[in-house]
């Protein structure tokens, strides 16, 4: 079985610029979610996608947007690059016809804005 | 709307001994589920235990138990024969039921260290 998976690692912007981050889910698992988690603190929820289709969103601007393809993979866009983006940003996937429905999480992806 | 408290930012332990990290939450609902995951300094967020709301009976991983109190809205997480290994930062999480793929509520999380 294989895990969730993320790219990059890492990845340093400046302020205005987009980015994309990418996320593998793990075998079998067709909703993705989306998370981000500032230094020390918990994280925050961005949105969810099942079979290609938003199904929730928190309260996060516009300029964050996805897309989940058939293979289930998914991509976090953001556009206009803040300071206040820079964190790690986690990818969770999940089965959603599970009775239980747990997200098994990413190693994540550690953004810097400059 | 929901919210999940942490009131412990910082815990410490020696290995062997246990430890209780407390969290409590808010919610109107009647069904739904709470979590604890560990965050290691790799980052990756590992799934510790779970707990349906239905169930009275706590749930048990292992080293690892909760104390669920479903009136008192308060979900403890009790690490027994405390390692090394279990030095991380530790969130308490939030989800409504009957909802499929819905978001995790978390804490602001307890950031745990262990001695030798």
């Amino acid at each position: 079985e294989t895990g969730v998976t993320q790219s990059p690692t890492h990845l340093i912007k400046t302020r205005g610029q987009q980015v994309t981050l990418r996320c593998s889910s793990q075998s079998g698992h067709n909703t993705v979610s989306w998370y981000q988690q500032a230094l020390g603190q918990g994280p925050q929820f961005i949105f969810q996608y099942y079979r290609e289709e938003e199904n929730g969103r928190g309260n996060f601007p516009p300029r964050f947007s996805g897309l989940q393809f058939p293979n289930y993979s998914s991509e976090l866009n953001v556009n206009a690059l803040e300071l206040d983006d820079s964190a790690l940003y986690l990818c969770a996937s999940s089965l959603a016809a599970e009775t239980t429905d747990t997200q098994y999480f990413g190693p994540g992806t550690r953004l810097t804005v400059l | 709307a929901q919210t999940v408290t942490q009131s412990q930012p910082e815990m410490s332990v020696q290995e062997a001994e246990t430890v209780t990290l407390s969290c409590t939450y808010d919610t109107s609902e009647s069904d739904y589920y709470l979590f604890w995951y560990k965050q290691p300094p790799s980052r990756q967020m590992i799934l510790v235990i779970r707990q349906e709301a239905y169930k009275q009976q706590n749930a048990t991983e292992n080293r690892f138990s909760v104390n669920f109190q479903k009136a008192a809205k308060s979900f403890s997480l009790k690490i027994s024969d405390s390692q090394l290994g279990d030095a991380a930062m530790y969130f308490c999480a939030y989800r409504r039921a009957n909802q499929a793929g819905t978001a995790l509520i978390f804490g602001k999380g307890t950031t745990l260290s262990v001695s030798s």
